[in-house]
């Protein structure tokens, strides 16, 4: 069975400085990946995805994230904080052997940015 | 480029009563999805469809139902609303082929009060 987990339900950062939000995940095969974002009040977008290419992955608005198979994650990093990255994110896995195209979300983590 | 269509983007109904949530998707997307929104509980797939005409239960199926006619819309129907079905639906497409499920496309929602 697959499940994502995301370790921290809230994470303040300030202005400028870096961004982490963890991410671990289980499943019996190899996963497929992705972080969403959802700004209030609004629909989730597709920050970025692993699909079993390059372990490193960069997204859009200067997000990245690392697949470590060994550990089990797919952390979300960005080198600098914006006001505009206060939002909630997604973590989450699709098993790519499922013909049923579902995806198991993430209970989701809070960033908040402080000037 | 509309995307995905959701429709009421906010309704308040008495207990009871039937109600049905609208999603129109113009992606030609194969898949579609509609997932529930709950604070703490993240996202939770509700029904899904793979391809028109054919349908699944996902995590929370009891008391919604659906239908794919066709490959834009899927409605999504409470039969008779109680209470704790007060959330935040979105509705979601994407593209499944045999490596999987691509990028969900989200709505943006239908925030849904049961009183």
């Amino acid at each position: 069975a697959q499940s994502v987990t995301q370790l921290d339900s809230h994470v303040s950062v300030s202005e400028g400085t870096p961004v982490l939000l963890r991410c671990n995940y289980s499943s019996s095969y190899s996963p497929s990946l992705f972080w969403y974002v959802q700004h209030p009040n609004k629909g989730l977008q597709l920050l970025l995805k692993y699909t079993s290419a390059a372990t490193l992955v960069k997204g859009i608005n200067g997000f990245e994230a690392e697949f470590k198979k060994s550990e089990t994650s797919f952390h979300l990093t960005k080198p600098s904080a914006h006001m505009s990255d206060a939002a909630e994110y997604f973590c989450v896995v699709s098993d790519p052997s499922s013909n049923t195209g579902k995806l198991i979300f993430g209970q989701g983590t809070t960033l908040q940015v402080k000037p | 480029i509309a995307g995905i269509t959701q429709a009421p983007t906010s309704q308040i109904l008495a207990a009871g009563r039937r109600m049905t949530l609208r999603c129109t998707q113009d992606m030609r997307h194969n898949a579609m999805y509609w997932y529930r929104q709950d604070l703490g509980l993240g996202l939770r797939l509700i029904h899904y469809s793979n391809t028109a005409g054919t349908t699944g239960k996902g995590e929370v199926p009891d008391g919604y139902s659906v239908s794919r006619a066709n490959t834009d819309d899927f409605p999504l129907t409470l039969a008779s609303a109680v209470p704790s079905q007060t959330s935040v639906y979105f509705c979601a497409s994407s593209a499944v082929t045999n490596r999987g499920t691509g990028e969900l496309f989200f709505g943006e929602g239908s925030r849904l009060t049961v009183l």
